[in-house]
């Protein structure tokens, strides 16, 4: 079964950093791009970052590109999002999502929920 | 960046009915979407990807369809459990983009 485990989330100052964790397992890792999402207090879905499955080569929306860095550690089958100077409108829940064929997303972790306030 | 407009907004239907949901891309993305059912508090999960593969243990009741840059997602005859927030995504490129979302209701 596949499973994605967030972790890290957690209230956080504007200008502060954050990292977040996701621990993959049920498949082989290193086969997969990854990805990704959030989505803030009750809005719509919104995809942040994609790593491809050997980690040379990583895409960003516009609004987190230089400040978030997505990574990953095929050994630990483990992907990472770096936040740093975050804002107050990067606080939302994040998924961490495989992509399947055609790109999509075809597994989603449970979410981690960030919140950036003072 | 590809615009992907979903509608409609709310949709109230009542069980066994059949229900529409679709989304018009901004130009053409070939068969490079998916469709997601989001419940309150939970993680989307994925009905149909390739625009029209229904992904492993959804229901065949749902199904997706393509004519040009539209694309609609059918359930054939709602069901109770069915109730929630419906997304689609285009994969084509970069960045990935999703409809607005489409919350469906049970009337």
């Amino acid at each position: 079964e596949v499973q994605l485990v967030e972790s890290g989330g957690g209230l956080v100052q504007p200008g502060r950093s954050l990292k977040l964790s996701c621990a993959a397992s049920g498949f082989t890792f290193s086969d997969y791009a990854m990805a990704w999402v959030r989505q803030a207090p009750k809005k719509g879905l919104e995809w942040v970052a994609t790593i491809i499955y050997d980690g040379s080569s990583t895409y960003y929306r516009d609004s987190v590109k230089g400040r978030f860095t997505i990574s990953r550690d095929n050994a630990k089958s483990t992907l990472y999002l770096q936040m740093d100077s975050l804002r107050s409108e990067d606080t939302a829940t994040y998924y961490c999502a495989r992509h399947g064929g055609y790109n999509v997303m075809d597994a989603w972790g449970q979410g981690a929920s960030v919140t950036v306030s003072s | 960046d590809i615009q992907m407009t979903q509608s409609p907004a709310s949709l109230s239907a009542s069980l066994e009915e059949i229900v529409t949901i679709t989304c018009q891309a901004s130009q053409d993305i070939g068969n490079w979407l998916a469709w997601y059912q989001q419940k309150p508090g939970k993680s989307p999960q994925l009905l149909i990807y390739g625009a029209t593969s229904l992904a492993d243990g959804v229901p065949s009741r749902f199904s997706g369809s393509r004519s040009g840059t539209q694309y609609s997602l059918k359930i054939s005859r709602l069901q109770v459990e069915d109730p929630g927030i419906y997304y689609c995504l285009q994969g084509y490129s970069a960045p990935l983009t999703f409809g607005s979302g489409t919350k469906l209701e049970i009337k």
